[in-house]
């Protein structure tokens, strides 16, 4: 079956516009995952939706990003006035059931570049 | 809170001999997993490997297998008759179980194998 696809895989913007990153999950999937993965560092959690709710956004670094899941699939990742320090590969992951044991299936990544 | 700590920043190991790499990990919770991801530069993030803190035997999968300290607090990853396709960034990661909960990363080592 597909995996988590990320869309796009590249995308370079100037500081200070919007843009917004799509991740659809393994179909089935209830939990959804956002990191963000700067350059030489290891993922660094941003936000947990189970099935249309956030349960856990407390990695969101400010109210510039902001994250949907409207119909407990496919999620969208908002950044707002984004900064050059929001250049990074944003990973969203997937998995069967939110509770930890669980293995979180990686997309591709968004490599997202603000000149 | 939790946190990973991978003292190997890179590594390099002849190919058909195995290979450790370190991880420690700090928490005070008793529940708790461990996980290991490898990502080649095409930057996707594949699992490797889990550990749950109430496992009585260390995993293994494969090449892989996990050598799990609990009383030192360690989780290192041994990768045995390496080959040239494990050349690779690897990443050691924690997770609470039993609630939904995201995983904290390592910084990661860079594993080169060589001829």
């Amino acid at each position: 079956g597909a995996g988590v696809s990320q869309t796009p895989s590249n995308k370079v913007t100037e500081k200070g516009k919007y843009v917004e990153l799509r991740c659809d999950p393994i179909s089935g999937h209830t939990a959804l995952y956002w990191y963000r993965q700067s350059l030489g560092q290891g993922p660094e959690f941003l936000i947990y939706f189970q099935g249309t709710g956030a349960a856990d956004d407390s990695g969101l670094p400010n109210d510039r990003f902001f994250a949907v899941r409207p119909e407990g699939s496919v999620s969208t990742l908002k950044i707002q006035r984004t900064e050059r320090g929001d250049s990074a590969v944003y990973l969203c992951a997937s998995s069967l059931f939110g509770t930890g044991d669980n293995e979180q299936f990686f997309g591709p990544g968004t490599r997202l570049t603000v000149l | 809170a939790q946190k990973i700590t991978q003292t190997q920043p890179g590594m390099f190991v002849q190919e058909k001999e195995a290979v450790t790499l370190d991880c420690t990990y700090d928490t005070s919770d008793p529940s708790y997993g461990l996980f290991w991801y490898k990502q080649p530069s095409s930057g996707e993030m594949i699992f490797l490997i889990y550990q749950g803190s109430y496992d009585q035997q260390n995993a293994t999968e494969g090449r892989y297998s996990l050598n799990f300290q609990k009383a030192r607090k360690s989780a290192n990853l041994v990768i045995s008759a390496s080959q040239l396709g494990d050349s690779a960034m690897y990443f050691c990661a924690m997770i609470y179980t039993g609630t939904a909960s995201k995983l904290t990363f390592g910084t990661g080592t860079r594993l080169q194998v060589t001829l």
